[in-house]
């Protein structure tokens, strides 16, 4: 079974240009859920859906937005790029069976703003 | 929101040698997860311990569930260059769907 894919996996913007990653979760898994990954800030949560409506959010402006699709796929949006936005972007993955579900990461998008 | 604290940040060792990292709370945890990360790679789960006291092994890795479930420990029994990575603690919040809070990572170098 494929894993949790993530395009593109590289992406360099300039600062107040906008960007959309993508992400396709395992076949079968209904919850997608965001992680942004930063060397002061560590690995923090953005969002997380499940059947196409936002289940949660993190604590990140509205800049930050995302989506999912009828196919579960996923898209996450920051506009308005700012230097500290520069930052691994990870999806995660899971069934949503209950409780401690596994989640299941995919290689993440490393954007750098400039 | 608990926070989660993991010592030490940066740990570099020789092949052979143990260590242990550890992950707190001043609140209880609900459960717990390992994650480790390798260089351009998501993290992957390695254990979820849930009960005050438990102790899972995975080969040379060790997990330990403080009693209080305030507390966890990763120990590693002769490591080797393949256990190069980050490793990740963090707490599945199920109160909110799939939300997981990290700790801050400990960043293992083992050297050859």
């Amino acid at each position: 079974k494929a894993g949790v894919t993530q395009t593109p996996r590289y992406l360099i913007k300039t600062r107040g240009q906008q960007v959309t990653l993508s992400c396709s979760p395992i076949s079968g898994h209904r919850s997608v859920s965001w992680y942004q990954q930063t060397p002061g800030q560590g690995l923090q949560f953005l969002f997380e859906y499940f059947s196409e409506t936002q289940r949660n959010k993190g604590n990140f402006p509205g800049r930050f937005s995302g989506r999912q699709f009828s196919n579960s796929r996923s898209e996450m949006n920051v506009s308005t790029l700012e230097l500290g936005d520069s930052a691994l972007y990870l999806c995660a993955s899971s069934l949503d069976r209950g409780d401690r579900d596994t989640q299941y990461f995919g290689p993440g998008t490393r954007l750098t703003v400039l | 929101t608990q926070l989660l604290e993991q010592s030490p940040q940066f740990l570099s060792i020789q092949e052979g040698e143990n260590l242990t990292v550890y992950c707190n709370s001043s609140s209880v945890f609900s459960s717990l997860q390992w994650y480790r990360q390798e260089p351009g790679e998501g993290p992957v789960l390695l254990v979820t311990v849930v009960t005050g006291g438990e102790v899972k092994k995975l080969k040379r890795l060790t997990f330990q569930f403080g009693d209080a479930r305030k507390d966890s420990s990763l120990h590693i029994t002769a490591a080797q260059p393949g256990d190069t990575g980050l490793y990740l603690c963090a707490e599945p919040n199920n109160n909110a769907g799939n939300m997981l809070t990290f700790g801050g990572g400990t960043r293992l170098m083992v050297k050859p």
